[in-house]
């Protein structure tokens, strides 16, 4: 997993935009994808983006990737403290697709 | 999206004994996969679970300890054989569509003593 790198903690008041950053290696990368971890939760898929395009927006998410320099964003609007969690991304690769994350980036959204 | 259940949702065991988890998917998947996430640590792939062959094994993990299964389309088991204290983690079952969304079950948290 270390070949995919975030930042481990990021802090916003609530109500303000989170921009959590994500660099990866793999230029033959298909598909990147941003889950969401809970405490002593299971990983929810937020969202993903097909290589080929550079932004991607669901509701309060935009994703952004710049592939040049294998940069992926997940940007929140509008923080709310239900989004204090980990977030990881992951970048899929190899034979068979599987994906490879990052170390996850504590997001706390304070009041 | 598709719903993964694992069972057991957690454990402990004693050292040297062996615990197998089951996942299940309520859709046909293509792929399967298994992931080991340690205390505090981001989630590490142990294998990909191929339908009625062996499983493919990352680096650093081998069939005799983490022996897999996977019969159908639906369905597959995970091995922790001759569990040590340093197997205690997260396992969590994965699939994914042929729409590329890849989803996880809710894991199996298992200490051994």
């Amino acid at each position: 997993g270390e070949d995919v790198e975030q930042s481990l903690f990021l802090s916003v008041r609530e109500g303000d935009s989170s921009v959590i950053n994500c660099t990866y290696t793999d230029s033959s990368s298909t598909y990147l994808y941003w889950y969401k971890q809970e405490p002593g939760a299971g990983l929810q898929l937020l969202t993903y983006i097909f290589s080929n395009m550079d932004m991607k927006q669901d509701q309060r998410l935009t994703v952004l990737l710049n592939k040049k320099d294998k940069h992926l964003s997940l940007r929140i609007a509008d923080t709310q403290t239900g989004d204090s969690a980990i977030y990881f991304c992951a970048e899929e690769r190899g034979s068979a697709r599987q994906l490879t994350f990052g170390s996850g980036t504590q997001l706390t959204v304070l009041p | 999206s598709a719903v993964i259940s694992q069972k057991p949702s957690r454990d402990i065991c004693q050292r040297g004994t062996s615990l197998t988890i089951q996942c299940q998917v309520d859709s046909q998947v293509t792929m399967m996969f298994w992931y080991r996430q340690q205390p505090g640590q981001s989630l590490t792939l142990i294998a990909t679970a191929n339908q009625g062959s062996e499983a493919t094994y990352e680096s650093g993990f081998v069939i005799d300890k983490f022996p897999i299964s996977r019969p159908n389309l639906t369905f597959s088991t995970l091995t922790v054989s001759n569990m040590s204290p340093e197997d205690s983690s997260i396992y969590l079952c994965s699939g994914k569509h042929t729409n590329n969304e890849q989803f996880f079950g809710p894991g199996t948290r298992l200490t051994v003593l």
